[in-house]
Formats: C-alpha cells, structure tokens, sequence
C-alpha cells in the first residue's frame, strides 16, 4: 500500500517569508500524481497544486512551487512571500491512475505578521 | 457551477440515533468520493462512487455506515445507529474521472458530532 508521510505537525512562518513543508510518499509505482491541498479554518479542501511523476520540472503555482525528488520519493512544497491567508492545514496527497487520493496527516501552518 | 453541496454542515445528534449525510456532487462528474476526517487518522477514504455503483467500500469502517447513489446528482452516507467514535468530519467529493490528472473536488463537509 502507497504511504503518504507529512513529517512536520506544525510549521510557522513570518509575512513575506518563504516556507517549506515536507511530505515523503512510498510506492512501487513509476507513473503517478502528487498534489498539495490547503484546508483553511473553514475546512473547504482546496486544490494548490499537482505534480506527475513522469515529468522532472518542478509544478509552479503563482508563490506555490514544489521540489519533487522522484528517487528520493520527495515532494516538498514551498510557499514564497507568505501572506495572512496562508495560514491553513497543507496536506499532501498521492494516487495512480484508477485509485482514490491517499493522503498524508498534516501539517498545520502558522503565519505570524 | 455551486460546486460540491453537502448538508447538513453540522449535525449533533445521540448515541444510536440515525444519521443521514448528503452531497450533491458537480454535474457531470462520473465519480463521487466519500472521506472521513479525524485528528487521529487524517483523511480516509470510505467509499467511491463510479456512475453511481459502488466501486471500492473497503473503507467503510463497519456495517454500521451504508451509501448509496440512486442517481447522479445525489448521494447518502447513512450510519445506524451511530456511536461517539463516529464523530469526525465527513467530506463529499467529485471527479470527472479516475485519471491520475484529475482533479477531486471537495464540499465544504459536514461535522458530527455523536454525545
């Protein structure tokens, strides 16, 4: 079964900093998708941003961006110029064509003024 | 497009009593999903929804929770008689498809609260 490691509960950030939240995953796949969701304090699960695996650019979302590491089974998301608004739970998330997102538990980012 | 609709966003109710979620998932998305959400376990994926036929339900943690789908614009999480470890936050969500480039499309869920 694919896994999906979010190794930081809670990150905290200042305004304007940038931020960079960690998620591991573990599969035998060689083709499959990575994506970051935000779930702001009104709970709506909201999609950042999305990586395949057969591609070795990077994904790129406005202030979003992600450092994938296919051999390294790493996908990390980093946040530039962080705002009040960034404040939320990150979660990263795996799946291969045919299944269901499987999701990692978490992490809780704080963005201070 | 409103998006995915589930109602009620909040639901307290007593242990044993029945509880009925809905979601109304995007028009035109073949696939509805089904999360729980709690501290302990994160997200988890109950049950999945392909043209309204139940494809994957290994989630459902017991015979106490059914869904179903009589048609394609709605769908029920039912769970009787509920007990206080149910309570969680449940998400309804739909795709166009399966591939691994689509995107799911999440309600705003619904909390219950099991005394």
């Amino acid at each position: 079964a694919q896994t999906v490691t979010q190794s930081q509960p809670e990150m905290s950030v200042q305004e304007a900093e940038t931020v960079t939240l960690s998620c591991t995953y573990d599969t035998s796949e060689s083709d499959y998708y990575l994506f970051w969701y935000k779930q702001p304090p009104s709970r709506q699960m909201i999609l950042v941003i999305r990586q395949e695996a057969y591609k070795q650019q990077n994904a790129t979302e406005n202030r979003f961006s992600v450092n994938f590491q296919k051999a390294a089974k790493s996908f990390s998301l980093k946040i530039s110029d962080s705002q009040l608004g960034d404040a939320a739970m990150y979660f990263c998330a795996y799946r291969t064509s045919g299944y269901a997102l499987n999701f990692g538990k978490g992490t809780s980012l704080l963005v201070t003024p | 497009d409103a998006g995915v609709i589930q109602s009620p966003r909040h639901e307290v109710t007593e242990m044993g009593q029945e509880v009925t979620l809905r979601c109304k998932p995007i028009s035109g998305h073949d696939y509805l999903f089904w999360y729980r959400q709690t501290m302990m376990r994160g997200l988890e994926l109950l049950i999945y929804f392909n043209n309204n036929v139940p494809i994957d339900d290994s989630g459902m943690p017991e015979d106490r929770f059914s869904a179903k789908m009589p048609n394609a614009s709605f769908s029920t999480l039912k769970i009787q008689p509920s007990e206080p470890r149910d309570s969680a936050v449940y998400f309804c969500a739909s795709s166009l498809g399966l591939a691994g480039e689509e995107t799911q499309y999440f309600g705003p869920g619904t909390r219950l609260l099991v005394l």
